[in-house]
């Protein structure tokens, strides 16, 4: 079946440490994405990339990193310098200005 | 640029119509609706490209007033399973890809 794929669902982190949540996606999308939501909040951007090798910071690109080496992966490492990461993670791809497939989400708590 | 919706919350009964609104400050290329319930990665709904286009999907309706640089999204007859949150997402012209979200409107159906 096609469709996205994030692991893991959830991930506990101490502080000062850097994590990285995984994205895949089968459906031979061009353009990933990834965003954050806090509860009772929207979705807010932090990272897009349109084509393999590119990406472009999102609104709150402080403290993510993010790289796009295949077409078909877009992994999201949350730094350190993230002071308050604990949230619900959302990957995200599509076709060229088309609706957004959703991955299941990587909830990710800071102890 | 974060689209502006409204209402925040809605309650509804059973078979009640409502309305969801969505601004923006920007000339808009499209708008996306989305339903997320929670915990869940929000699913899509409809997809709106500029030109006063409006979509149905069983009771659920939009519209988009590229000119007003807003979108409605009408749910009539609302089901039990209409319960959740609804997110505007918006992308300005050019050749972006990107979709920034509104904060949300959080519609309860009660029986």
């Amino acid at each position: 079946d096609g469709g996205i794929t994030q692991s893991p669902k959830y991930l506990f982190r101490k502080e000062g440490q850097n994590v990285t949540l995984s994205c895949e996606q089968n459906l031979n999308h061009d353009a990933m994405y990834w965003y954050r939501q806090d509860p009772g909040q929207g979705l807010r951007l932090i990272y897009y990339s349109q084509i393999v090798n590119d990406f472009q910071k999102g609104d709150i690109a402080e403290g993510y990193s993010v790289s796009r080496e295949k077409k078909e992966s877009f992994p999201l490492t949350v730094t350190s310098a993230q002071k308050n990461p604990t949230a619900f993670y959302l990957c995200a791809s599509s076709r060229y200005r088309e609706r957004l497939f959703f991955g299941e989400g990587s909830r990710l708590t800071v102890l | 640029q974060q689209p502006v919706q409204s209402p925040q919350a809605v309650i509804l009964r059973e078979g009640e119509d409502a309305v969801i609104n969505c601004s923006s400050s920007k000339a808009l290329y499209s708008v996306h609706w989305y339903r997320q319930k929670h915990g869940e990665a929000p699913v899509f709904l409809m997809i709106l490209l500029k030109g006063g286009e409006q979509k149905g999907h069983e009771k659920i309706s939009a519209s988009f007033n590229e000119k007003k640089q807003q979108s409605s999204l009408y749910l009539t007859a609302s089901q039990l399973s209409y319960s959740g949150t609804y997110f505007c997402g918006t992308e300005m012209g050019g050749a972006t890809n990107k979709l920034i979200f509104g904060t949300g409107t959080l519609l309860a159906v009660q029986p």
